[in-house]
């Protein structure tokens, strides 16, 4: 079968640092995303990853591991509106996404 | 990327009735999906929107509950019928190009079956 894990929740301090880590099996692979959805909100893009590597986008980057099936998404300089969940998804052979359950990411001031 | 305009943002229904749930993109995309959202959990594709032809389920979803429109490449619908307070949950369309990096949502319709 097809899955995806990533942890339930995390905290992190405002101004910090996070990791959240994503790991997958699937039938396939044709790309990862990751997602933030904040409460009662639709998901929104962040990152997308295809080949190895680590991909910046101003405090956001992703991290992505084929030959593991792992990624991550580390948020830098971390500000209260980081607040959400973050939600891992794996476009399989058939281009559909299989989505993880999401890491809801709580900040402390 | 595209801009997903789906309605109703909301609905309060009674048990037995359907609701219909609309999307319209717009820009033609290759892919549309239908997910829930239970509170707190993450996605669970109900099916594919095929444009033209009958829709693809996934296990646990059935056309006769869920009958799915698409009759071009910018709009669909999905019904959601007979309902019951199980089916209170937040639906969400999504759309997407095979060549394309993203996936964007509709806003969602949060429905509520008393």
């Amino acid at each position: 079968g097809q899955n995806i894990d990533q942890p339930t929740e995390m905290t992190a301090t405002e101004g910090a640092i996070v990791q959240i880590n994503c790991t997958y099996q699937t039938s396939g692979f044709n790309g990862l995303f990751w997602y933030q959805q904040h409460a009662g909100e639709a998901p929104t893009f962040l990152s997308y990853n295809v080949l190895d590597g680590l991909e910046e986008k101003g405090r956001f980057s992703s991290f992505l591991s084929r030959s593991k099936g792992y990624s991550y998404l580390l948020l830098k300089e971390l500000q209260m509106k980081d607040s959400a969940s973050y939600l891992c998804a794996v476009r399989d052979s058939n281009y559909q996404l299989i989505w993880g359950a999401g890491t809801k990411l709580i900040i402390k001031p | 990327s595209a801009v997903i305009s789906q309605k109703p943002s909301r609905d309060i229904c009674q048990r037995g009735t359907s609701l219909t749930i609309q999307c319209q993109v717009d820009s033609q995309v290759t892919m549309m999906f239908w997910y829930r959202q239970q509170p707190g959990q993450s996605l669970t594709l109900i099916a594919t929107a095929n444009q033209g032809s009958e829709a693809t389920y996934e296990s646990g979803f059935v056309i006769d509950k869920f009958p799915i429109s698409r009759p071009n490449l910018t709009f669909s619908t999905l019904t959601v019928s007979n309902m019951s307070p199980e089916d209170s949950s937040i639906y969400l369309c999504s759309g997407g190009r095979t060549e394309s990096t993203e996936a964007f949502f509709g806003q969602g319709t949060r429905l509520t079956v008393v």
